[in-house]
């Protein structure tokens, strides 16, 4: 039984859409996240949310916002989609990490 | 400015030997750490973690070890198999919110 879960695992996309990323988790954390892996394979914090509060937000560019319906979910919406946000991105629940998504803007 | 350095990224190593992994930080507020393992197309796996009370911690063929006064820890594994090939990453909590990564260290065991 999957602990975190993320949906799609790829996804390839053209400058200016919007798309979301759905996560979700079975722990029963209170705190979810999301990190994004760069080019330079570096994973950096990018959200986290608490009880349905965004409680941080690094320095993400605002097409970025995490969307979470209940305490199991926490979606990933991007607007505007840029080259540059071609990476992995991974949803994690406390220290629990999901499989990742590779999204790729041409 | 990052906190949680990992300065080698590549480390290679023959089967049944030992494979020590380095990881300094630099926030003397840290009090916990972790050493994720990640697989191409996975995402990062917990595998063994140290709290700043301790100075060892060991966990079948991985140890971890903190030098608190040197900012530093490390990862043991012995003896090393190839399916232990991986991306490692240590990480600390930062203000209960998020987890800072080293930047990982890319382990080869070769046979």
């Amino acid at each position: 039984d999957t602990a975190v879960s993320q949906t799609p695992k790829y996804l390839v996309t053209q400058m200016g859409n919007d798309k979301s990323i759905k996560c979700e988790q079975n722990l029963g954390h209170d705190t979810m996240y999301w990190y994004k892996q760069d080019s330079k394979k570096f994973l950096k914090i990018m959200f986290s949310y608490n009880n349905k509060e965004l409680i941080i937000n690094e320095t993400v560019p605002n097409r970025f916002s995490p969307k979470s319906p209940d305490k199991a979910h926490l979606n990933l919406h991007i607007n505007s989609l840029e080259l540059g946000d071609s990476a992995v991105y991974f949803c994690a629940s406390g220290a629990t990490f999901g499989p990742g998504t590779r999204l790729t803007v041409t | 400015d990052q906190q949680v350095k990992q300065n080698s990224p590549s480390l290679s190593v023959q089967e049944g030997r030992i494979s020590i992994l380095n990881c300094d930080y630099t926030n003397s507020m840290f009090d916990y750490f972790l050493w994720y393992k990640k697989y191409p197309a996975e995402g990062p796996t917990f595998l063994i973690s140290i709290s700043s009370i301790k100075d060892k911690n060991e966990d079948g063929r991985f140890t971890v070890f903190l030098n608190k006064s040197a900012k530093h820890l490390s990862l043991h594994i012995v003896p090393s198999q190839p399916g232990d090939s991986a991306v490692y990453f240590c990480a600390a909590p930062f203000n209960t919110d998020k987890l800072i990564f080293g930047t990982g260290t890319r382990l080869q065991v070769f046979p």
